[in-house]
């Protein structure tokens, strides 16, 4: 147990939703990750939070948004789901912004329709 | 463009010694990663190179070169619970770029 957790565990929705996904870092850790892990594009690097503030953005939708909390829990938006963003989306977290070892969280498993 | 290249698959015994390699060509550097990812898990991190030479870690040992663009990861007395996917990963100032991954089959 890496201490990162996230909910919900699985997700089924339609095209054309919008889902929100949760994440919790390990106590004390100030950033917050958010990866995709499909089958065909394998682990993307989407975007970083750290102590509220955007530090880092990788390959990002403009569909997707991400937010981190004063609580430093974090949630990320999806909208106008298409069938392309069905895939495992892992949430990390690292007690710094320069992220030598991140503990990633379970993940959510989304499933477009 | 980045590129990040690893095997698609490697086989190898229990007991024994494998290494695996990853290659990169990335606009900058600012450290090299592996990642241990069992089917259906969250990856974990094993090691973390930023300048050249090896650092070990237990059983597990990572190994860069920045002016070959080389990374090896190399895993010696193969246990069955080895046998998993190993991700290489580049920083590039604060992105993260991944490799697809090597599957790793340990046999008995």
């Amino acid at each position: 147990d890496s201490g990162v957790t996230q909910t919900p565990k699985h997700l089924i929705t339609a095209t054309g939703q919008r889902v929100t996904l949760r994440c919790s870092p390990r106590s004390g850790d100030l950033s917050v990750y958010w990866y995709q892990q499909s089958l065909d594009q394998g682990l993307q690097f989407l975007i970083q939070y750290y102590n509220g503030e955007e530090r880092a953005k990788g390959n990002i939708l403009e569909r997707f948004s991400a937010q981190q909390f004063p609580d430093l829990h974090s949630e990320l938006n999806l909208s106008s789901l298409e069938l392309g963003d069905s895939a495992l989306y892992f949430c990390a977290s690292s007690d710094s912004g320069t992220n030598n070892e991140q503990f990633f969280g379970p993940g959510t498993r989304l499933t477009v329709l | 463009g980045q590129n990040i290249d690893q095997p698609t698959e490697m086989t190898a015994t229990e007991g024994a010694i494998v290494q695996i390699n990853c290659t990169y060509q990335t606009s900058g550097f600012n450290g090299l990663f592996w990642y241990q990812q069992h089917a259906g898990e969250a990856p974990t991190f094993l090691s973390y190179n930023v300048l050249d030479g090896l650092e070990e870690k237990g059983r597990f040992s990572s190994f860069l070169s920045r002016s070959k663009g080389y990374s090896y990861l190399l895993l010696k007395e193969l246990q069955m619970k080895d046998s998993a996917s190993y991700l290489c990963a580049v920083r590039v100032m604060n992105d993260m770029r991944f490799g697809a991954g090597t599957r790793l089959t340990v046999k008995p």
